[in-house]
């Protein structure tokens, strides 16, 4: 079975350009997670999506972050502009339900320049 | 205050050793999750064990094992019988209640076996 997919791997932009990251979840997978990772620290939840709906959006800087998750199956999360300090890696995670474990992926490590 | 504290930023253990990873927790809530996971340079955060608050044995996975200690409010990992392939980060996580689906982790601790 296929675990999450994220892509790009790695990004390097200059601030105030926009960036986008993908993740597919493992199928049949209804809670969708993006979760941010300063360097030395855990991950924080950005936004959490049960099926299409995001329910759970009150870490997002909403002034320039944004996500969507279309069919309730793939799920994009978008930065404009991006800063400095938006510099860190960024997860995406799901599970089948709430309540059980979450699985992760690689994550997409953004550098701004 | 802090949710989740590792107090070990680092931590060495020789091949074929066991090492204990500590992990305190702080909630009011009866109900709550306990989990691990472990973090390699490649970035992926792998799922390693989970321990309910209801539960009344530890959990164990394989080599790992989780001393629960409720009163404490402590849930340290156990890793038996050290490999190389486990160095890496190790964090503790923690989510609370029924209906939040939020995992809260800790700072991390990065564990280096040697041969």
């Amino acid at each position: 079975e296929a675990g999450v997919v994220q892509s790009p791997r790695y990004k390097i932009i200059e601030k105030k350009q926009p960036v986008a990251f993908w993740c597919n979840p493992i199928s049949g997978h209804n809670t969708l997670y993006w979760y941010l990772q300063n360097l030395g620290q855990g991950p924080e939840l950005l936004i959490r999506y049960e099926n299409e709906e995001a329910v759970d959006d009150s870490q997002l800087p909403k002034d320039r972050f944004s996500a969507e998750r279309l069919k309730g199956v793939d799920s994009t999360l978008k930065i404009q502009p991006a800063e400095l300090g938006d510099s860190a890696v960024y997860l995406c995670a799901s599970s089948q339900s709430m309540n059980t474990e979450a699985f992760f992926g690689q994550g997409t490590r953004l550098t701004v320049v | 205050a802090q949710k989740i504290t590792q107090t070990q930023p680092g931590m060495f253990v020789q091949e074929k050793e066991a090492v204990t990873l500590d992990c305190t927790y702080d909630t009011s809530d009866q109900s709550y999750g306990l989990f691990w996971y472990k973090q390699p340079s490649s970035g992926e955060m792998i799922f390693l064990i989970y321990q309910g608050s209801y539960d009344e044995q530890n959990a164990t996975e394989g080599r790992y094992s989780l001393n629960f200690q409720k009163a404490r409010k402590s849930a340290n990992l156990v890793i038996s019988a050290s490999q190389l392939g486990d160095s890496a980060m190790y964090f503790c996580a923690m989510r609370e209640g029924r209906i939040t689906d939020k995992l809260i982790f800790g700072t991390g601790t990065r564990l280096q076996v040697f041969p």
